[in-house]
């Protein structure tokens, strides 16, 4: 199976600030990756697929990188309502792996 | 506006069965390809099945293979998850989830969840 390895597993941030989340896959998965935000008592959301599409309605703040192993996201410009949990999915092979979370708190 | 609602969630005794449904609306059910997402209490996320948009296609990890069954019902918009033999492992919230189209793995759209607890 590819392992899916989300760093860091917390980060703290202010509204405003810059911050990025790396996952790393086991094997190369192409851009076969995808990036989910999940907030308390919401269905998940999907920002990200294919590496670095945007989903429709996904804010522009929000980027996605890489390619291969290492991947990126990247959320400009805080918004209080960004403070979530975030995960990474692989597609590229079954079985489809998570990446562990990162949970983006309020500094 | 898409909207995905599970139900069928709740205790179970080890070894025993349950059966997860999933209503769909807001779009085409028949024309997408579709899934079934856990997640463990304090864990992260864990793909345990899908299908494709007619029904003729499922697959699924090693760890429910040849103990959960994906179905669909196109007439009734509706996915179900058959849970046998479930362990105490099994216990998570199940989350349904829509796939982008025919051919994308992404999950484009996910339910609220049901919680399905396994213990004696």
């Amino acid at each position: 199976d590819v392992q899916m390895t989300q760093s860091p597993s917390y980060l703290a941030a202010s509204p405003g600030e810059s911050v990025s989340i790396s996952c790393k896959a086991s094997k190369s998965i192409s851009n076969n990756l995808a990036w989910y935000q999940e907030k308390p008592g919401k269905a998940n959301k999907l920002l990200i697929h294919s590496g670095s599409t945007l989903q429709s309605g996904t804010p522009s703040r929000f980027s996605g990188s890489g390619s291969g192993t290492d991947f990126t996201l990247t959320i400009r410009s805080l918004e209080f309502e960004d403070f979530a949990v975030y995960y990474c999915q692989q597609y590229n092979e079954y079985p489809w792996t998570f990446g562990g979370g990162t949970k983006l708190e309020l500094k | 506006e898409v909207q995905l609602v599970e139900s069928g969630g709740g205790l179970v005794q080890p070894g025993r069965s349950l059966k997860l449904s999933c209503a769909a609306s807001g779009f085409t059910f028949s024309s997408f390809p579709m899934a079934w997402v856990r997640q463990a209490p304090k864990k992260g996320l864990e793909w345990v099945a899908s299908i494709s948009s007619g029904g003729g296609g499922t697959y699924y990890p090693d760890s429910v293979k040849g103990r959960f069954t994906i179905s669909r019902d196109n007439a009734k918009s509706t996915l179900y998850l058959q849970m046998d033999s479930l362990r105490s492992e099994d216990t998570a919230s199940y989350y349904c989830a829509r796939r982008g189209y025919a051919g994308a793995h992404w999950f484009a759209y996910w339910g609220q969840g049901t919680l399905v607890t396994v213990s004696s």
